[in-house]
């Protein structure tokens, strides 16, 4: 099965630095990359996805980019808030699966 | 839009007890899921319903985990007996497509502790 590898498992920035955060999978299958954002007691949320025909996405502070070649992938999120503290999992499905493969998580910590 | 609701949100419980725990998806959503969030990791699929038809259990301990979607809508997960093991938060999703690249719409979770 799918194999997600998260680094790193905790991360602090100043604010208004920017953060990122790597994954690499297994499957070279893999078709959809998504990343969750989960704030203390709640659930995780998505933030931004992207797809294996895409190299890279953005909406506003976040980008995901893509290496289908070297199979990983990269949260990038610039201008870092306070707000953005917060565990960031990455995840991973496999063409023809409907199991969605979670990393471990990053904490993330945005010191004011 | 109500999100996904989940109950109870904390239970503890002796070892070799059961639980039940229960979830409300987002209406008119096809698809929910249990997930197991075990603490310092990532939250891992037991169980994926398709209306009320199972897609996949394959990660689900079949012999003491069970699960149901009545009516294509609310679901249970049970666990009998509950091992120290089982001690997590136990997450329910839902979402409109059943092929991925659909949003999951999480619960806040119900944390159990097995003591």
């Amino acid at each position: 099965g799918e194999n997600v590898e998260q680094h790193p498992s905790t991360l602090s920035v100043q604010e208004g630095d920017s953060a990122v955060i790597k994954c690499t999978y297994s499957d070279s299958a893999s078709n959809y990359f998504p990343w969750y954002k989960q704030e203390l007691g709640k659930g995780p949320q998505l933030i931004i996805d992207i797809r294996s025909n895409v190299g890279e996405k953005k909406d506003q502070r976040i980008a995901v980019t893509l290496n289908k070649t070297a199979k990983h992938f990269s949260l990038h999120i610039t201008e870092t808030q306070p707000e953005d503290s917060a565990v960031y999992f990455c995840a991973a499905t496999g063409a023809g699966s409907y199991q969605l493969t979670f990393g471990k998580g990053t904490k993330l910590s945005v010191i004011p | 839009e109500a999100g996904v609701a989940q109950s109870p949100r904390y239970k503890i419980i002796e070892k070799r007890q059961s639980v039940a725990f229960w979830c409300n998806p987002i209406s008119g959503h096809a698809t929910l899921y249990w997930y197991q969030q075990i603490l310092g990791q990532g939250p891992k699929l037991l169980i994926q319903f398709q209306n009320n038809g199972v897609v996949d259990d394959s990660q689900l301990p079949k012999d003491r985990f069970s699960a149901e979607r009545l009516k294509g809508v609310d679901s249970t997960l049970k666990i009998q007996p509950a091992k120290l093991e089982d001690s997590a938060v136990y997450l329910c999703a839902s979402s409109i497509a059943r092929a991925w690249g659909g949003e999951l719409f999480f619960g806040e979770g119900s944390r159990l502790t097995v003591l």
